[in-house]
């Protein structure tokens, strides 16, 4: 079955420093986002992507954030400048045209000291 | 997207029905109900959706009242493994200037724990 890989499953970085979370989507889905849960709180969703430009975006998706399909595989999201406040999990998921359900990758645990 | 409310959980015993309920009274016409679950720090897991009728899948059925103002969704059998939160989201389908763009919002759910 198909389905969403991230890397990596954990990442630990020191505050300041710029982080790149990847993601391989579902071959043939052409929407991606990306959310994130800080731990014990809601997902949250933070950006949708389609036909190479942003589509949605929350307010936590501030001038920190950045999303980008390099190429035609994945779909990455950088944090420049991190913070203590940005540790949590961070889901990409993708939806194919036309269908309902997005699914959702198992996540990259980001940890900021 | 309509709001939703849920019981903040529910136990169910291994091998017996699980039955979760949501309501959504203030749902509009064009809006659908959808279930996402979450296993303990994994990635939400689609479930199941539908518009007015009754829907069935390999993991669940959904059960929506005639008036759509509320929606059950039934694991027939549940095993530990279904032990999660569960999500019911109310949504457009396809909804967006994009052309289909479909984020889904999630709430604070009903943690289901199922006993051996």
């Amino acid at each position: 079955e198909p389905e969403v890989t991230q890397t990596p499953s954990h990442q630990v970085t020191q505050m300041g420093q710029e982080v790149i979370l990847r993601c391989v989507p579902i071959s043939n889905h052409l929407y991606f986002y990306w959310y994130r849960q800080i731990l014990g709180q809601k997902v949250e969703f933070l950006v949708s992507f389609y036909n190479n430009e942003i589509s949605e975006k929350s307010e936590i998706f501030d001038d920190q954030f950045s999303v980008e399909r390099p190429d035609g595989s994945n779909f990455t999201l950088k944090i420049r400048s991190t913070k203590l406040e940005d540790s949590a999990m961070y889901f990409c998921a993708s939806s194919i045209v036309g269908h309902t359900e997005a699914f959702f990758g198992q996540g990259t645990r980001l940890t900021v000291v | 997207d309509a709001k939703t409310t849920q019981p903040p959980s529910m136990d169910c015993a291994e091998g017996r029905a699980a039955n979760l309920p949501c309501n959504h009274s203030t749902i509009s016409g064009n809006e659908y109900v959808y279930w996402y679950r979450q296993i303990h720090s994994q990635g939400p897991q689609y479930i199941i959706h539908g518009l007015k009728n009754n829907e069935t899948n390999e993991m669940a059925s959904l059960i929506i009242t005639e008036d759509r103002k509320s929606s059950t969704l039934i694991l027939p059998h549940a095993t530990l493994r279904d032990t999660a939160v569960y999500y019911c989201i109310v949504r457009v389908m396809g909804a967006g200037d994009s052309g289909g763009y479909q984020k889904v919002t999630f709430g604070t759910g009903t943690k289901l724990q199922v006993i051996p």
